[in-house]
């Protein structure tokens, strides 16, 4: 039950771009469409943003999107704004046995 | 408005027990599979367990297993997560977690677990 890889930390100045990988085995992230994305302010805890790769729950901005190439994903915040500033983390459904595995997290900071 | 709201966090001696609970609400309880996440002083998040909206099936990270049990009550729609030879390293928030499909829905606010002599 190894954590998905995700990179320490990404930074932007608001209004560009920043995209997060999270990468993973056959056994989580290339072997299900089922990898989720969550965001979490300091102090507070973690929110749904994406869900079945690239689907958004009500209320979340079209900013956020993912993608997902053999046995890594992707999540792609557009039009960077202050209120990004958080960690986010990754996670994929891992079968019947692991079940989930979560991300180690990135940092994302606007700049 | 859907609801999860973990209670029964606190302050316990290395190996001794302690049993979370999470009440559910605004939903149907019984129709979700839920969870425990947990999150170390500074440290990322890491899924500790799941069970089946009938409480038929459960599931367990390899750190937890054979310690902690994930139960429900459904017709008090309570989750609960009983600990038990507690380690320092067990140290964490805990939150309580409904499922959506397959991903984490909808999360309480944490309870708080400090495993220290």
């Amino acid at each position: 039950q190894s954590a998905l890889t995700q990179p320490r930390s990404v930074s932007g100045s608001p209004g560009q771009s920043v995209t997060i990988s999270c990468t993973g085995t056959s056994s989580d992230i290339g072997g299900f469409n089922y990898v989720s994305w969550y965001r979490q302010h300091p102090g507070k805890a973690p929110q749904l943003i994406l869900f079945d790769v690239n689907e958004r729950p009500s209320g979340v901005p079209n900013r956020f999107s993912g993608s997902k190439s053999g046995n890594t994903a992707s999540l792609t915040i557009s039009g960077l704004q202050s209120e990004d500033e958080a960690d986010y983390y990754c996670s994929s459904f891992a079968g019947s046995y692991t079940y989930y595995v979560l991300g180690t997290g990135t940092k994302v900071t606007v700049l | 408005d859907v609801q999860v709201e973990e209670s029964g966090g606190g302050l316990v001696q290395p190996g001794g027990s302690l049993r979370l609970s999470c009440a559910g609400s605004g939903y149907i309880f019984g129709s979700y599979a839920m969870d425990w996440v947990r999150q170390a002083p500074g440290k990322g998040l890491e899924w500790v367990a799941g069970i089946s909206g009938g409480g038929s099936t459960t599931y367990y990270a390899d750190s937890v297993r054979g310690r902690f049990t994930i139960s429900r009550d459904n017709s008090k729609n309570i989750l609960y997560l009983h600990m038990n030879n507690l380690r320092p390293e067990d140290t964490a928030v805990y939150y309580c977690v409904r499922e959506s499909g397959y991903c984490l829905g909808v999360w309480g606010q944490g309870t708080t677990v400090t495993v220290s002599s």
